[in-house]
């Protein structure tokens, strides 16, 4: 089983300045199998990222994917108040069919 | 414009059996690929249960495989979930989603089951 790490688990920025997320595998990963996710408290994960770098619906250009082998990065351009929330890693193996998620990012005001 | 909700009851007793289901309106359940269970302890991260294609046999997260049962009901447009021989650990907030492109696009606004006696 393919291991997510996320870092850093918190990440304290202001609004404006760019955040960048990484996403290590524990073995090289085909990039079509990484998404991305962002949850506020109390709701839902929304994707925002699948296929390593396509933008979901909806998603505004300031997020983007990137990354290929074992290291994955998530890029917040320039940070909005509403981008402040924890951010999670998925992969999708399929031998035998599974779905694995890193521990998540903490995106925090500064 | 897809909507999923989940429903069932909040508090499980030890050992018993957690049933849930997940209703869809702008998403074909019984035609549609893919639709999954994912949960979340609170405060902590998510973790995959199992997913459904249709017509073909679930797949489940190994860890959870013996006590787990994912199932669609096509007549009544309803995901289920059975989760038995439940513990506290079994307490999340539990999720339907519907799968593409080897993630989930939508997500039903999730339902916490706790387990306690």
């Amino acid at each position: 089983e393919i291991v997510l790490t996320q870092s850093p688990g918190t990440l304290s920025l202001s609004p404006g300045e760019r955040a960048t997320l990484s996403c290590k595998a524990s073995q090289s990963v085909n990039s079509r199998d990484l998404a991305w996710y962002q949850q506020k408290p109390g709701q839902a994960p929304r994707l925002l990222i699948y296929g390593a770098s396509r933008r979901a619906t909806g998603i505004p250009d300031r997020f983007s994917g990137s990354g290929s082998g074992t290291d994955l990065t998530l890029t917040i351009s320039r940070l909005e108040p509403e981008d402040f929330a924890v951010y999670y890693c998925q992969l999708y193996g399929s031998s035998p069919p599974m779905y694995t998620f890193g521990q998540g990012t903490k995106l925090e005001i500064k | 414009q897809v909507h999923l909700q989940e429903s069932g009851p909040g508090l499980v007793k030890p050992s018993g059996t957690l049933s849930l289901t997940c209703a869809a309106s702008g998403a074909s359940i019984g035609s549609d690929p893919w639709w999954s269970w994912v949960r979340q302890p609170p405060g902590k991260g998510l973790e995959w249960i199992g997913e459904v294609y249709p017509g073909e046999s679930p797949n489940y997260n190994p860890s959870l495989k013996s006590r787990v049962a994912i199932s669609v009901d096509e007549s009544k447009k309803q995901l289920s979930l059975e989760v038995n021989s439940v513990t506290v650990a079994d307490t999340a907030v539990y999720y339907c989603a519907r799968g593409s492109e080897y993630s989930w696009h939508h997500w039903g606004q999730g339902t916490l089951v706790t387990v306690s006696s």
